[in-house]
């Protein structure tokens, strides 16, 4: 158990829907981080947040967006869902923001758009 | 432009002996490098890193080793066991504020009886 917790772990939907996935990062950590794992791709990073505040975005489509909460926990926004956003989507955190850091993995919520 | 790679898509070794899987990078900025180990449909689990100013990080049966000049590091499982089993994955972070990670594709090793 890694103490990243992500929910729901499982979500299946409709194309056109808007889901929620919701991440709480391991106790101390200010940074937070998203990635998605597609059938046919490694691991994408989407975006990071630390203590509230974007810093660094990747892949993410204008469709996706996320937010870090006053309590730390994380939220990632996805919508008008294509099938093609079926995937994996990770939850990771880290104590700090900078490079050293060790980043530690959620479990995932596997998201089918049907 | 796959900054991470990992050229051996799988590996497969038989128990008690070296499983030994490779990663190169072409981003001369990364400074911290990282390796997970994954199950299908479960997050990746930190294994063990090593920072540019080293060249060996050791963690009982782990081992990493880094060549900068080479821009290749590898991990050395010693001596493999069949619960290794599962997929690998090389990562590095550059110098920075932002400490996001660039993955490789993975390396799904087999451990044999």
């Amino acid at each position: 158990d890694s103490g990243v917790t992500q929910t729901p772990k499982h979500l299946i939907t409709a194309t056109g829907q808007r889901v929620t996935l919701r991440c709480s990062p391991r106790s101390g950590d200010l940074s937070v981080y998203w990635y998605q794992q597609s059938l046919d791709q490694g691991l994408q990073f989407l975006i990071q947040y630390y203590n509230g505040e974007e810093r660094a975005k990747g892949n993410i489509l204008e469709r996706f967006s996320a937010q870090q909460f006053p309590d730390l926990h994380s939220e990632l926004n996805l919508s008008s869902l294509e099938l093609g956003d079926s995937a994996l989507y990770f939850c990771a955190s880290s104590v700090t923001q900078g490079s050293g850091n060790t980043i530690y993995f959620g479990e995932g919520s596997w998201l089918t758009v049907v | 432009d796959q900054q991470v790679k990992q050229n051996s898509p799988s590996l497969s070794v038989q128990e008690g002996r070296i499983s030994i899987l490779n990663c190169d990078y072409t981003n001369s900025m990364f400074d911290y490098f990282l390796w997970y180990k994954k199950y299908p449909a479960e997050g990746p689990t930190f294994l063990i890193s090593i920072s540019s100013i080293k060249d060996k990080n050791e963690d009982g049966r782990f081992t990493v080793f880094l060549n900068k000049s080479a821009k290749h590091l590898s991990l050395h499982i010693v001596p493999s066991q069949p619960g290794d089993s599962a997929v690998y994955f090389c990562a590095a972070s550059e110098a920075g504020t932002a400490s996001k990670l660039t993955f490789g594709t993975g390396t799904r090793l087999q451990v044999t009886l």
